[in-house]
């Protein structure tokens, strides 16, 4: 079964820290996405990779950066965590054009 | 820039009712358009992508519509039942064919016994 997987469901970190949210896929996607999920918002694309060691910014990249190494990890970086950051963080992954998979979802709460 | 907006917010109807959701884009040169739903809590579930070249996808009790010239797509369910209570969204893409995707509010969908 083809899937997106996020290292983390829930997590709790402290204002200031680094935080790292990890992202892998199995189904060989060019495509990697990072959303952001917020009540009233709804989901807000934060980076993209389209390749390997290649990003580009979404709506909302202010605070966050990403790695791409590998074809099937796709990294978010929140380089200082503020509150405001606390959220649900949703990775996806899609051929180019395709459908896209999304993973479960990382509850992230910063205090 | 590419605007997706979904109509209801909610919807309340009782188990067996057929129902469909609206979607509607602002930029009817997409690619494709795609119906997911969301569970409290949860991810996102793909339900059904329509590429441009179609009219309609079906899925079991699922059967989603696309509509470029106006600007529509709907997600018509079949005898709801209350597993189907959930959070709806479509998708559009983004710009160009990067595969970005841009989301309605959704539809919150809630099925009674």
């Amino acid at each position: 079964d083809v899937k997106v997987t996020q290292s983390s469901r829930y997590l709790v970190k402290r204002t200031g820290e680094k935080v790292f949210l990890e992202c892998v896929q199995d189904m060989d996607h060019e495509n990697m996405f990072w959303y952001r999920q917020d009540p009233g918002l709804g989901l807000r694309l934060i980076y993209f990779s389209y390749d390997v060691k290649m990003k580009e910014k979404g709506d909302i990249p202010e605070g966050y950066s990403v790695s791409r190494e590998k074809k099937e990890r796709f990294s978010l970086i929140l380089e200082s965590a503020s509150t405001n950051q606390t959220s649900m963080y949703l990775c996806a992954s899609s051929l180019l054009l395709g459908q896209g998979v999304f993973g479960p979802g990382t509850r992230l709460t910063v205090l | 820039k590419q605007e997706v907006t979904q109509i209801p917010a909610a919807l309340s109807v009782p188990e067996g009712e057929n129902l469909v959701l609206n979607c509607s884009f602002t930029d009817s040169a997409i690619y494709n358009l795609q119906w997911f739903r969301q569970d409290p809590g949860k991810g996102l579930t793909s339900l059904l992508l329509i590429q441009s070249s179609q009219r309609e996808q079906t899925s079991g009790r699922l059967n989603a519509s696309l509509d470029k010239s106006s600007g529509r797509s709907t997600l018509y369910i079949a005898a709801s039942q209350p597993g189907d209570s959930a959070t709806y969204l479509c998708a559009a893409p983004f710009e160009g064919n990067t595969g970005k995707l841009i989301f309605g509010q959704g539809t919150t969908l809630q099925v009674k016994p």
